[in-house]
C-alpha cells in the first residue's frame, strides 16, 4: 500500500481557500488518490478522487502533481462547516475481486476560523 | 433508507460482557465493511463482506471478534468477553459493488466504551 503523509493540523480563515497537501511518493501507477473528511462525531464522508488529471466537483478540487507523488485538496471558499479531519488515502485493490479497504491515517485537522 | 445506519449509537459495557453491533447498509449495496477508529487514530479495517460471505477477515484483532451478514443486507459485529482496549468507534460502510471504483458510504458509527 502506498503510504500518505499529511500535516497534523491547519487553520484557514472563513471565506478563503483551504489548501490541504498530501504526499504519496510511493504511489503505484494504477492507484488512485482519494480524499475523505470526518466531521466531529460523524462517519467519514467521501470528497473527491483522481488518478492523474485534476478533478473538480461541487465540494472541492483535487490537484495532482505530474509525477503523482503529491496532491492538494482545495476547498475554494471554506466555511465553518468545513471544520473536520481530512484524510488523503491511496486505494488498495486486491486480486481478481478488486475490492478495496479504505485505510485512513491520522489525517489533517482543519479548523476554519471566523 | 437514505444512508447506512448503525445501532446502537452508543454502548457502555462492563469488561467481560459480550456486545452486538448492528449495521444496516444502503439498500442494494452488496459490499459491506466494518472498521474501528480509536480515539485520535485513523480507521482500522476489520472485515469485508461480499453478499453474505466474508472473503477477508484479516483485520479482526482476535477470535473474540466475529461478524455475520444475513440476506445480503444487515450485518452484526459481535465482540465476546470485551476488554478495555476494545473501546473505540465501530464504523460500518457499504458500497454498491466491490469494484475498485465504487465509493464506500459510511454510517455514523457505534461508540463502544468498555469499563
Amino acid at each position: 500500500d502506498a503510504k500518505t503523509t499529511q500535516p497534523t493540523s491547519m487553520d484557514c480563515a472563513e471565506g478563503r481557500a483551504a489548501n490541504l497537501p498530501c504526499n504519496h511518493s510511493t504511489i503505484s501507477g494504477n492507484e488512485y488518490v482519494y480524499w475523505y473528511r470526518q466531521i466531529h462525531s460523524q462517519g467519514p464522508q467521501y470528497i473527491i478522487h483522481g488518478l492523474k488529471n485534476n478533478e473538480t466537483n461541487e465540494m472541492a478540487s483535487l490537484i495532482i502533481t505530474e509525477d503523482r507523488k503529491s496532491s492538494t485538496l482545495i476547498l475554494p471558499h471554506a466555511t465553518l462547516r468545513d471544520t473536520a479531519v481530512y484524510y488523503c488515502i491511496v486505494r488498495v485493490a486486491e486480486g481478481e475481486t478488486s475490492y478495496d479497504k479504505v485505510i485512513f491515517g491520522p489525517g489533517t485537522s482543519l479548523s476554519v476560523i471566523p | 433508507g437514505a444512508g447506512v445506519s448503525q445501532s446502537p449509537s452508543n454502548k457502555v459495557t462492563e469488561k467481560g460482557k459480550d456486545v452486538e453491533l448492528r449495521c444496516d447498509p444502503i439498500s442494494g449495496h452488496t459490499a459491506l465493511y466494518w472498521y474501528r477508529q480509536s480515539l485520535g487514530q485513523g480507521l482500522e479495517f476489520l472485515i469485508y463482506f461480499q453478499g453474505n460471505s466474508a472473503p477477508d477477515k484479516s483485520g479482526l484483532p482476535s477470535d473474540r471478534f466475529s461478524a455475520e451478514r444475513t440476506g445480503g443486507s444487515v450485518s452484526t459485529l459481535t465482540i465476546q468477553r470485551t476488554q478495555q482496549e476494545d473501546s473505540a468507534v465501530y464504523l460500518c460502510a457499504s458500497s454498491l459493488t466491490a469494484s475498485y471504483q465504487r465509493e464506500q458510504f459510511f454510517g455514523p458509527g457505534t461508540r463502544l466504551t468498555v469499563l
